[in-house]
């Protein structure tokens, strides 16, 4: 595609539901990664793909977040029993290896 | 470790005067740093990149950004605002984590104001 897409570009969601936020990286690129942009900071790392293999997860916050790449495509971040501490934008970013990394809206998560 | 520390929180200028965001960084070793900028509503986008090569480094819409070793600092500049650079500005630095790629550590930006 022509760019990073993330969808849904808004959420909100109930303290304790289960969410699902996915990104389509651009096409070909190999690495892939989440950052979450608490309101009023810089992104901070999440996680990281090369193809389908998840190499690093040294930034998810808590063992209630997960995240997949199943064809080295689509990414899926998915957060389990949502907290109020979890909203934030999270942002999905592209990569061909370690090249430039482009960055798509985000998706802008509020736990009510 | 890596980390950048963006001076100030909010700079105002005025349309057709020099625009100044600040910059520090510590790093273990030889850094690569970058400066992006983020629109309301918009995805973050790439302004200028520093990797050891000349430490001063041209950008896209007139920006452009000195790397200083002996100040550990960073800073961006542009000669004269124009009010579409309205936006947040962040200072970047990578970090390698080996098996071929980096990530990025973000400061925690600049929200540069224009006024007419």
């Amino acid at each position: 595609g022509a760019g990073v897409s993330q969808s849904p570009r808004y959420k909100v969601a109930k303290r304790g539901q289960d969410v699902a936020l996915r990104c389509d990286p651009i096409s070909g690129h190999v690495s892939l990664f989440w950052y979450q942009q608490a309101l009023g900071q810089g992104p901070e790392f999440l996680t990281y793909f090369q193809n389908e293999a998840q190499l690093d997860k040294s930034g998810l916050p808590s063992d209630r977040f997960f995240a997949e790449r199943p064809e080295g495509s689509v990414s899926t971040l998915k957060i389990q029993r949502t907290q109020q501490e979890d909203s934030a934008v999270y942002l999905c970013a592209s990569s061909f290896r370690d090249t430039e990394a482009f960055f798509g809206q985000g998706t802008r998560l509020t736990v009510v | 470790a890596q980390s950048v520390t963006q001076l100030d929180s909010h700079v105002s200028v005025s349309e057709g005067t020099p625009v100044l965001l600040r910059c520090n960084y510590s790093s273990s070793y030889s850094p690569s740093l970058f400066w992006y900028v983020q629109h309301p509503n918009k995805g973050l986008q790439l302004l200028l990149k520093y990797t050891s090569a000349a430490t001063l480094v041209k950008g896209i819409n007139g920006f452009e950004a000195e790397f200083k070793k002996s100040e550990t600092s960073f800073h961006l500049t542009k000669p004269s605002a124009h009010m579409s650079d309205a936006a947040e500005y962040f200072c970047v630095v990578s970090a390698f984590r080996g098996s071929g790629y980096s990530t990025l550590t973000f400061g925690k930006g600049t929200m540069l104001l224009v006024s007419p």
